[in-house]
């Protein structure tokens, strides 16, 4: 447990439902990362936040998907009318301003199946 | 788009034997890192290794890395069946590859 933590841990919905996953990272880490992933594939970056900017966003994140981070702890990634190529685990990492460089913790992820 | 590349895509072993596991990635790198992922779970961090290394020693592990050949190698000395997991490079731009599926028997 790298005290990054995700919720919900499973979700099903149908196609073109809207969801939303939380992520919390370790308290005080002001670098928060979106990562997507498919079965027998690494993780693929979708979006970084430093604090509540939002500073980096993938080609992957097409206008469907929205993360935020209001308040520089929490973030959110909002997925809306959901496709079945949307599902995939939804892993987030966190990183503190004293780690080392592009060293990451990884929460346990949100698996999401649209059916 | 994915950048490091894993290989070989799975890997199985006796308990005890060592795996040794490479990534090759495309592009000027600050360093690259090594991670785990065991099935269904988030991903742990296991060693950095920076442009100017070459060889990097954690424990059981070995990492080695070649800039001119833009590739990198993990070694697992003295496996274990807990050590059953994906293993992904990740580029200092976190970009990684599709991983290597290691089965170690008991």
């Amino acid at each position: 447990d790298t005290g990054v933590s995700q919720d919900p841990r499973h979700k099903i919905t149908k196609r073109g439902q809207n969801v939303t996953f939380r992520c919390d990272p370790i308290s005080e880490h002001n670098r928060l990362y979106w990562y997507r992933q498919t079965l027998g594939q690494g993780p693929e970056f979708l979006t970084y936040f430093q604090n509540e900017a939002q500073l980096e966003k993938s080609r992957l994140l097409s206008d469907r998907f929205s993360a935020e981070r209001p308040k520089g702890s929490f973030s959110t990634l909002e997925i809306q009318r959901t496709e079945q190529g949307d599902s995939a685990m939804y892993l987030c990492a966190s990183r503190g301003p004293w780690d080392p460089p592009d060293t990451q913790y990884f929460g346990p992820g949100t698996r999401l199946t649209v059916l | 788009s994915q950048q490091g590349e894993e290989d070989p895509q799975a890997l199985s072993i006796q308990e005890g034997e060592n795996a040794t596991m490479n990534c090759s990635y495309k592009t000027s790198i600050n360093n690259l890192q090594w991670y785990r992922q065991n099935s269904g779970r988030g991903l742990v961090h296991l060693i950095l290794i920076r442009s100017n290394e070459r060889e990097k020693h954690s424990g059981r592990l070995r990492v080695t890395l070649d800039t001119s050949k833009k590739s990198s190698s993990l070694l697992i000395t003295a496996s274990r069946a807990a050590d059953t997991a994906s293993y992904f490079c990740a580029t200092s731009d976190m970009r990684f590859g599709a991983g290597t599926r290691l089965t170690v028997k008991p």
